[in-house]
């Protein structure tokens, strides 16, 4: 059962672009929705993250975009550059002990020069 | 110099073999990971560790077993080696205070 759905599998944009992944959840115990960012041959690693309390978040060129009543949230890259080129997770998880992360499938990103 | 090391990188095995994926970390944390990735299906978990007293079945554990020698250390076992564990497989860690997990580099595990 995938409890985080993300789409789409691949993107590609030419650069200065505005790519938008998104992901839709089903849980509604989650209250932390995280993005990784994977290079090849690399482990993922955090770009940013968001709470359900707020609607939108920024950092630097890259915002997560928040729908509690949709269960879906967003990633968008502004004036994305050949160097984001790069696959990109959702995922989420709820408070508690645990804090175990549900991924979503993954997006492949390719941004062209 | 890597915060979350994993040994080896690349492994090629034959179906029916035992299998160890090995992971250490120097940030401290007490909690520990191993997930694996497939194409399309994104990143599972299949064991962690709250801390060396602790280890807990994550989403697809059948198949796998895992130790956790010390706070630094985890270790990710394959019994009986079977081609559909063919995947990317990483370690990670946490503190227990923070949401945020540390990935290794990965290893790259291909059963013939």
């Amino acid at each position: 059962q995938q409890q985080v759905k993300q789409s789409p599998q691949s993107l590609i944009v030419q650069k200065g672009g505005i790519p938008i992944i998104n992901c839709a959840y089903e849980n509604t115990a989650f209250d932390y929705f995280p993005w990784y960012q994977q290079f090849p041959g690399k482990g993922p690693a955090l770009l940013i993250a968001i709470r359900p309390d707020v609607s939108e978040k920024k950092e630097g060129r890259f915002t997560i975009s928040f729908n509690k009543s949709a269960k879906q949230f967003s990633l968008h890259i502004m004036d994305s550059q050949p160097g984001d080129s790069a696959t990109y997770f959702c995922a989420a998880a709820r408070s508690g002990s645990a804090r175990q992360l549900t991924f979503g499938s993954g997006t492949q990103l390719t941004v062209l020069p | 110099d890597a915060d979350v090391t994993q040994t080896p990188r690349n492994r090629i095995t034959k179906t029916g073999k035992r299998i160890m994926l090995e992971c250490s970390q120097t940030k401290g944390h007490d909690r520990m990971y191993w997930y694996r990735q497939d194409p399309g299906l994104g990143l599972r978990l299949i064991y962690y560790s709250f801390d060396v007293k602790d280890i807990n079945k994550g989403e697809i554990s059948d198949g796998y077993s895992v130790s956790r020698q010390a706070q630094a250390k985890f270790s990710l076992s394959l019994e009986s080696a079977i081609p559909n564990q063919t995947a990317l497989y990483f370690c990670a860690t946490s503190d227990p205070d923070r949401a945020e997990q540390f990935f290794g580099p990965g290893t790259r595990l291909t059963v013939l």
